[in-house]
């Protein structure tokens, strides 16, 4: 299985600001997804990120509000732009391999 | 489209007993994946069994067993043996076969919390 890591771990925002969140990958993969999980609730998927295209968004995301990176097969970005306290969630990035989806530890995000 | 269900939002079990979490989803597929997955506290989202629509056999992982029911489309988790840290929510999902192997994304129920009382 892959070994993903996510930074920052945690972040409490003023809301008008923007958060990028970093996700690793120890091994090359094309397949990164990013998911928003509100409290006490299921995972959301925000969109899938190939390598070297255009991030492809779920239905009720944009990309203004969440641009995606893809520099390389081991890293992506997800940007939470111009926040406000409903996106206060924790924010999750997985990767597909072997037939099967591995998560990272996620960001936890409090917007004031 | 396909969809999920979990029934029951809340169990719990006393430790060293056995308990199993229902699932049952929808779809017109014939070739998918099924998985669960568990998130303690932590929030760490963590793989706990895969079962491959394809096969009968049902998957183990230790403790951990399913009962896949795919006339059904039921499946459920057993947990043998309960244990302190199994303490978590758990969450059933299915994936879709497409493309040979591009696009696959999960679809997920709302998740069973687990209490494993001592």
């Amino acid at each position: 299985s892959a070994v993903i890591s996510q930074k920052p771990s945690r972040d409490i925002c003023q809301r008008g600001t923007s958060l990028t969140i970093q996700c690793q990958v120890d091994s090359q993969v094309t397949m990164m997804f990013w998911y928003r999980q509100q409290p006490g609730q299921s995972l959301t998927l925000i969109a899938t990120a190939n390598q070297g295209s255009e991030a492809t968004y779920e239905s009720g995301f944009v990309i203004d509000k969440f641009p995606i990176s893809r520099p390389n097969l081991t890293f992506s970005t997800l940007t939470v732009s111009n926040m406000s306290p409903e996106d206060s969630s924790i924010y999750l990035c997985s990767v597909s391999g072997q037939e099967t989806q591995y998560f990272g530890p996620g960001t936890r995000l409090l917007v004031l | 489209a396909q969809t999920v269900t979990q029934s029951q939002p809340e169990m719990s079990v006393q430790e060293a007993e056995t308990v199993t979490l229902s699932c049952t989803y929808d779809t017109s597929e014939s070739n998918y994946y099924l998985f669960w997955y568990k998130q303690p506290p932590s929030r760490q989202m963590i793989l706990v069994i895969r079962q491959e629509a394809y096969k009968q056999q049902n998957a183990t992982e230790n403790r951990f067993s399913v009962n896949f029911q795919k006339a059904a489309k039921s499946f459920s988790l057993k947990i043998s043996d309960s244990q302190l840290g199994d303490t978590a929510m758990y969450f059933c999902a299915f994936m879709r076969l497409l493309n040979a192997g591009n696009n696959r994304k999960l679809i997920w129920g709302l998740g069973t919390s687990l209490a494993v009382n001592p």
